[in-house]
């Protein structure tokens, strides 16, 4: 599948800060998709991309499909304990049609 | 609504054995992927399953396989167990048995080899 980078690969945040990861490719891309992954869990979606510019919201989450389509953005806000997690985004180029995952980012947060 | 679900929630194997593993796919979901994240690692593709079909599968030598039953649940089947075959199995499910739909994961099945 499509190599994804996605940074950065960890973080240490502080409670109540806002922080931001991304994840790019050398490919366009005609969808975006960004999960969390709970210690010994499964991934839960958290938002899916269909657009560029597009921008969508799920409570303190953010996520954006870049212009170029080779990029998307998720940005966190208010950070509480609970957003401790790994975040995977995930997408599908436009000349394939298999899903590609990022290597995840780790977060930690400092309460 | 039910999630996927996924069955065992761990197994221990020894090197050399076989291991099953069983996915239920959410109710509608005709796709169903399994992927294999080792510790510490993102996710790698294994295969996918639609429509009792296998579509497509990654890079995984031919000891992993599976199939995809009528009620669209799929069982993933590993050979000839090796160490490092020792992973987390997740298996995703999603409508109409296209990948780029929302794929939404199980809570995986944890097999140790030993």
């Amino acid at each position: 599948g499509q190599q994804l980078n996605q940074s950065p690969q960890s973080m240490f945040i502080q409670e109540g800060e806002d922080v931001s990861m991304n994840c790019t490719s050398s490919s366009i891309f005609n969808t975006w998709l960004w999960y969390k992954q709970d210690p010994g869990e499964g991934p839960v979606l958290l938002i899916a991309l269909y657009k560029a510019g597009e921008l969508t919201s799920n409570g303190r989450l953010t996520a954006q499909f870049g212009i170029t389509r080779k990029d998307s953005f998720l940005n966190i806000s208010a950070s509480i304990p609970s957003d401790v997690g790994i975040y995977f985004c995930a997408g599908t180029p436009s000349n394939d049609y298999k899903l590609s995952f990022g290597a995840g980012t780790t977060v930690t947060v400092r309460a | 609504e039910a999630g996927v679900t996924q069955s065992p929630t761990h197994l221990i194997k020894t090197r050399g054995q076989q291991a099953t593993l069983r996915c239920s796919p959410i109710s509608g979901h005709t796709s169903v992927y399994w992927y294999q994240q080792a510790l510490g690692l993102g996710l790698q593709f294994l295969l996918w399953y639609d429509e009792g079909e296998e579509r497509n599968r990654g890079n995984f030598p031919p000891r992993f396989s599976g199939r995809q039953f009528p009620n669209y649940s799929s069982e993933l089947n590993v050979n000839a167990l090796e160490l490092e075959d020792s992973a987390l199995y997740l298996c995703a499910s999603s409508f109409q048995g296209r990948p780029y739909n929302e794929q939404f994961f199980g809570p995986g099945t944890r097999l140790t080899v030993l």
